[in-house]
């Protein structure tokens, strides 16, 4: 099975902080890799898909990069409504299975 | 709107069961396969089982394989799960979700429903 590890697991930055969030696949996943914020009591929401694909209505402070093994969250300016827990997710097609990231509690310093 | 609504969770004994149903609408669900994920309290997130949109495909994590059935029925736009031989280590939130176009991600998900398993 792939294993995925996700760094920090928590983190405190001031608004308007760049904030860099990093998952790191056991073996070559290409780009099947994707991003959610959750929001306590909250569903996850669906920020980037596919490595690097904005969803839509998901504001341009956030983007994504990486491939094969080494994947990458970015939050340019960090805001006050930003204030969540972040996951990855790969994408494993034999068979189809999908695995999370420990996740990344991103607090206000 | 696209929406998913789960229901059916609730308190159950260890060694009991319980079925989930998720109703969707504002998009062919039909045409998508499903997923349902869970979260422990204060836990992070879990995948627990697929299903393709004609339900010819059926997938579990192995946490769950042998207790927990995955089921859609496309005419009444539901998905269900039934979950037997419970856990304490059951014990989360049930989320639906659906990819849709994305197939990789889980685009849309349902509010959750909570499962407890305790004496």
């Amino acid at each position: 099975d792939i294993q995925m590890t996700q760094s920090p697991s928590s983190l405190s930055a001031s608004v308007g902080d760049r904030v860099t969030i990093t998952c790191q696949a056991s073996q070559d996943i290409s780009n099947y890799l994707n991003w959610y914020q959750q929001k306590p009591g909250k569903a996850p929401k669906l920020l980037i898909y596919d490595a690097s694909n904005l969803e839509t209505g998901v504001p341009s402070r956030f983007s994504g990069s990486g491939s094969g093994t080494d994947f990458t969250f970015t939050i340019s300016s960090l805001q006050p409504e930003d204030i969540a827990t972040y996951y990855c997710q790969q994408y494993d097609n034999l068979p189809p299975k999908l695995t999370f990231g420990g996740g990344t509690k991103v607090e206000i310093k | 709107e696209v929406q998913l609504v789960e229901s059916g969770g609730g308190l159950v004994k260890p060694g009991g069961s319980l079925r989930l149903s998720c109703a969707a609408s504002g998009f062919t669900f039909s045409s998508y396969s499903m997923n349902w994920v869970r979260q422990a309290p204060g836990k992070g997130l879990e995948w627990v089982s697929s299903i393709s949109s004609s339900s010819s495909y059926i997938y579990y994590a192995d946490s769950v394989k042998g207790r927990f059935t995955i089921s859609r029925d496309n005419a009444k736009n539901s998905l269900y799960l039934q979950m037997n031989s419970l856990r304490a280590e059951d014990t989360a939130v049930y989320y639906c979700a659906s990819p849709e176009e994305v197939v990789t991600a889980l685009r849309t998900w349902g509010q959750g429903t909570l499962v407890t398993v305790s004496s």
